[in-house]
């Protein structure tokens, strides 16, 4: 299986701020990175998918970049809307897994 | 805009079966592009992924090794829904059980929506 890894597993950070999350691959998986939102007591939301791609609706905030092994997640202005928890998943091949996830605290 | 809605029960006995019903509005169970997806979450694993059903000419499913051996997703075209069996459960499948589309449709795949949540505890 293809290990997910998350870095920070939690962080704190203000209004305004530029929030950056990292998620590495065990093996390479080309652009096949998905990044998901998860408020307490719902379930996760699709925030990008193929590692940059937003999904519609998102606001464009929220992006992503990498490819292979390394990828990044940043919110470019943190809203306190977006207290949350982030997770990464590949979709690379079967089974899918997802990262331990990241807890953005404001 | 698709939607899913989970029914089922939120306590099981340990060995006996755990059974969820995920309900699609806006979408087909059929479609050629698309998945269906159980997942689960706890404290001590995280999210996990359990296996998937979906329609190419026929039906397929792919079950994660973990729980291989206990599990079944079934495709309901009557009422448009699938389901999870899982049986001989042990406190440790008690998790958080979500349903899910997976966007299939060449290229990289995601999930998107994801139905409400269901709380399963396995007890006595």
């Amino acid at each position: 299986d293809i290990q997910m890894t998350q870095s920070p597993s939690s962080l704190s950070a203000s209004v305004g701020d530029r929030v950056t999350i990292t998620c590495r691959a065990s093996q390479s998986i080309g652009s096949s990175l998905n990044w998901y939102q998860q408020k307490p007591g719902k379930a996760p939301k699709l925030l990008l998918y193929a590692a940059s791609s937003l999904q519609s609706g998102v606001p464009s905030r929220f992006s992503g970049t990498g490819s292979g092994t390394d990828f990044t997640f940043t919110i470019s202005s943190l809203q306190p809307d977006d207290l949350a928890t982030y997770f990464c998943q590949h979709s690379h091949s079967i089974p899918w897994t997802f990262g331990q996830g990241t807890k953005v605290e404001i | 805009q698709v939607q899913l809605q989970q029914s089922g029960p939120g306590l099981v006995k340990p060995s006996q079966t755990l059974s969820l019903t995920c309900a699609i509005s806006g979408d087909s169970v059929s479609s050629n592009s698309v998945a269906w997806n159980w997942i689960r979450q706890s404290p001590s694993r995280g999210l996990e992924w359990l296996g998937r059903t979906y329609y190419r000419s026929k039906w397929y499913n792919e079950y994660a090794i973990s729980v291989k051996s206990r599990i079944t997703i079934n495709a309901d075209t009557s009422k448009n829904q699938f389901s999870l069996q899982l049986n001989s459960v042990i406190p440790e499948d008690t998790a958080v059980y979500y349903c899910g589309r997976e966007f299939t449709a060449g290229g990289p795949n995601w999930f998107d929506p994801w139905g409400q949540g269901t709380l399963v505890t396995v007890s006595s």
